[in-house]
């Protein structure tokens, strides 16, 4: 049962810290996208790539935010230094492009004291 | 800039009722997509919509597509406890920009 796999599930962590969190995409799937869900916001996208190569991250904090895909089976999200209002579902999510299905993963949740 | 808009954000209804969800979008978008999240979920992707006048229907759920007036609809016919979720459309910008905009979310709360 292919699906894409999150890590970690949950992270607590205190103002100030690095928090990286990390995807592995469906076999085959060529785009990785991810996505914050916040109550207030809802679900926002922050970046995505396309064969590795990152193709928008107008949606991500330039100054404390990062993403990469250092080989086809593994996207990061990485936040340095992270803050309060970074508390939040980051979904991650990938596809081949056919009409464009996307298929999530369950999500990192994170909460920044 | 392409927004998303639903309504209702809010529905309680009772089983065997039919409802429908209304999804507007601001810009020419090529597709339109439903997914569902249960509580503390992942999000399902349920249909996507390709061309106007497109129409899927899987089990009581069928969601068309009408690109003129850039609505779409999610119906519900003789609703079930198990539907309760949260709905969310979602479009694309096109042109081979495929980050998603999503709606805010119908929350659907069925009772028996």
């Amino acid at each position: 049962d292919a699906r894409v796999t999150q890590t970690p599930r949950h992270k607590v962590t205190e103002m100030g810290q690095e928090v990286t969190m990390r995807c592995q995409p469906i076999l085959g799937h060529n785009t990785v996208f991810w996505y914050r869900q916040t109550m207030m916001q809802g679900l926002e996208l922050l970046a995505y790539f396309r064969n590795r190569a990152p193709l928008d991250d107008s949606g991500m904090p330039k100054d404390r935010f990062s993403a990469e895909m250092p080989d086809a089976t593994l996207a990061t999200l990485k936040i340095q230094p992270s803050e309060p209002r970074d508390s939040a579902v980051y979904f991650c999510a990938s596809g081949t492009g056919q009409a464009n299905i996307q298929y999530f993963g369950a999500g990192t949740r994170l909460s920044v004291l | 800039e392409l927004k998303v808009e639903q309504n209702p954000l809010f529905l309680s209804m009772q089983e065997g009722k039919n409802y429908t969800i209304y999804c507007n979008y601001s810009t020419t978008s090529d597709r339109l997509y439903w997914y569902r999240q249960d509580p503390g979920k992942s999000l399902e992707s349920l249909f996507v919509l390709l061309s106007n006048g497109a129409v899927k229907q899987e089990g009581r759920l069928m969601a068309s597509l009408d690109t003129k007036a850039r609505l779409s609809t999610l119906h519900i016919t003789a609703a079930v406890h198990d539907l309760s979720a949260t709905y969310f459309c979602a479009a694309d910008s096109g042109g081979g920009a495929d980050g998603l905009t999503f709606g805010k979310g119908t929350h659907l709360i069925i009772q028996p």
